[in-house]
């Protein structure tokens, strides 16, 4: 699977978007992108995924260069509640398992 | 209820004992995954199960470790002879669908496992 680069931390105002960046200049054409989010002391949920259309869903948005090097999970009104680590995982469809390195550390600040 | 579940939620163990960690997929969910996460680290692979069959064991630190399924729903992770080093948080997920589709894994709330 393609490695990630992540920044290790980012802040966010309150109320405002908040652009989580993702480096994957070595996935491959088969490899989707999945973003998950761990708040302390809970397991990792799922927030978004694609291949290499953008996608919005309740939670995000998630923004993927035509050349899929790279992507952005939009989280388009940050709150408190948004504060927590982000993974970004790419990982092509025929394996099964997640490596998720260290993640962003976001935090939204009122 | 609706989610994974874990359990228990904190184990403390002494050293050299053994250990049973349980995990409650979602229900129908195909594929369930174990992963071990170490204080201030993103969640490591362990093993993977399809059904029944464990098809990826290839994450497992040691023979310590020993995870089964055997009727293709409720998973035990078991190690024997606890180390300090497995002190981490150990998480479960499970996915609807068999592992080599593209199907988003959703992941319990994890047991917490301390090594006195």
């Amino acid at each position: 699977d393609a490695k990630t680069t992540q920044p290790p931390s980012m802040d966010c105002a309150e109320g405002r978007a908040a652009n989580l960046p993702c480096n994957h200049s070595t996935i491959s054409g088969n490899e989707y992108v999945y973003w998950y989010r761990q708040i302390h002391s809970q397991g990792p949920q799922y927030i978004i995924h694609g291949l290499k259309n953008n996608e919005t869903n309740e939670m995000a948005s998630l923004i993927i260069t035509e050349d899929r090097k790279s992507s952005t999970l939009i989280l388009p009104h940050a709150t408190l509640r948004d504060t927590a680590v982000y993974y970004c995982i790419v990982r092509a469809a025929l394996f099964n398992k997640f490596y998720f390195g260290s993640g962003t550390k976001l935090n939204v600040k009122p | 209820g609706a989610g994974v579940s874990q359990s228990p939620r904190y184990k403390v163990a002494k050293r050299g004992q053994d250990v049973a960690l349980r995990c409650d997929p979602i229900s129908g969910h195909v594929s369930l995954f174990w992963y071990q996460q170490a204080l201030g680290q993103g969640p490591e692979f362990l093993t993977y199960f399809q059904n029944e069959a464990q098809l990826d064991k290839s994450g497992l630190p040691s023979d310590r470790f020993f995870a089964e399924r055997p009727e293709g729903s409720v998973s035990t992770l078991k190690i024997q002879r606890t180390q300090q080093e497995d002190s981490a948080v150990y998480l479960c997920a499970s996915s609807l669908a068999p592992g080599y589709s593209n199907q988003p894994q959703h992941f319990g709330d994890g047991t917490r496992l301390s090594i006195l």
